[in-house]
Order: structure tokens, then sequence, then C-alpha cells
């Protein structure tokens, strides 16, 4: 059981590229979330999903697209990266208890 | 929308003492408010969480009050340890209606336990 993982840990892009990050979960949970971390910010939620098939807007949405093909995957997109978006972040994941479960993070430098 | 404050940003404290950190949110519909430790490096873990219908929670060294009319809740650890030393978030949610808790997350309270 490896709970909450991401890939990858670690990134550098130049301004311009594209990535997508990968976030699963293996506890058969209903509902995943992407959040950013930078100093001195906390957490922001980026958008989140309450089901396979599901997506939805958080507090910081603009410059990322996220997808939820299958109930275990969460994926975050960045399609054109801007170095304001240089940040760690970091996907979680929840049954109905409302208890999020955080994945390692990956840090993300765009040059 | 939610606006959780926290203070305060840092903390230290004496090994053996106890640190209390508090929290503030505006939105009196929240009804889910958990605290989760960060060690520099590692991801946000669950170490406490309180839901809107009691008052209070402990487990072990640690406790949680909550008062909804003032719309604060705090964090208590008693007996620090070193160990303790980390980064610690609260944060506020409602479910949304669909099962899912839009968390809103203070900004921080750094934590040293000094020996």
């Amino acid at each position: 059981n490896a709970g909450v993982t991401q890939t990858p840990k670690f990134r550098v892009l130049k301004t311009g590229q594209s990535m997508t990050l990968l976030c699963a979960q293996d506890m058969n949970h209903e509902y995943m979330y992407w959040y950013r971390q930078d100093p001195g910010m906390g957490l922001r939620l980026i958008h989140y999903s309450v089901g396979e098939g599901t997506t939805a807007k958080g507090e910081v949405p603009d410059g990322y697209n996220v997808s939820r093909l299958k109930k275990q995957n969460f994926l975050l997109g960045l399609e054109s990266a801007a170095p304001s978006q240089t940040s760690v972040y970091f996907c979680a994941s929840s049954a109905l208890d409302g208890e999020q479960y955080f994945g390692p993070g990956t840090r993300l430098t765009v040059t | 929308g939610e606006n959780v404050e926290q203070h305060p940003s840092t903390l230290s404290v004496q090994e053996g003492d106890s640190a209390v950190i508090k929290c503030t949110y505006s939105d009196s519909a929240s009804n889910y408010f958990p605290w989760y430790k960060q060690e520099l490096g590692k991801r946000p873990q669950l170490i406490i969480d309180i839901r809107s219908n009691v008052g209070e929670k402990k487990d072990q060294r640690i406790a949680v009050t909550l008062n909804k009319t003032a719309k604060h809740f705090s964090l208590h650890i008693t007996e620090t340890q070193p160990e303790d030393s980390a980064v610690y978030f609260c944060a506020a949610s409602k479910d949304s209606g669909a099962g899912s808790y839009q968390l809103t997350f203070g900004k921080g309270t750094k934590l040293s336990v000094i020996p």
C-alpha cells in the first residue's frame, strides 16, 4: 500500500515549455486535489476532483489544467510554464471523512 | 471565499514547555478544521482534526479547541520535545455537498523546540 505517489520528484523547465505531473493513489479515494506551496504562503488549492471524470477549479487555477480519466490518477498539466509557477506541488486524496493524505511533492523550477 | 489567519508565524519554546498556535477563519459555514505538521522537505501530515459539532479534542500531548462563535481554533502541544520541531498548518473547510473538502490553509507556524 503505497498511499499517494507523485512523479516526477524534481523538474526544471524553461519558460514556455509544457509538462504533466502525475498523482496516483491506491486507497480507492473518491476525492483528489492539487496544491502548490510557496514560501510563506502555505498551501493553495489549484484544482480538485470529486470523482472519476470530474474536475473543478480551486483558489489558484490559472495556467493549469487537470484530468481524472481513472479513479486512481489525477494529472496536473502546465501548457506554457512561467517563472511564477516555480513551486512545490502536492497532490492529496481523501475519502468521505475529509482527511487528506498528501503525496511526497514535486519540486518544479521554471527558468 | 474562506480566509484563514494563523499566528504566530514563528514560535520557540524550551523542551518540556507548552506551545499554542491560533487560527481564525472567516466563513461561518466551515465545519472541518484539520492541523498538519510538515517537517523540512517532507509532505504535510495530519496530526489532529476537529469538526464543528465538538469544542475540544485531545490525542495524547496534542489538543485542539474550537470556538465557533468567535470563529477561531487553536492547537495546544504539551510537554514539547525536539521532534515536535516543524512547521504547523491549520486549515478550514466545509463539505461542498459532494463530499469533498476544499481546504483553505493558514500560512504556517515554524515551531522550534530548544533542548
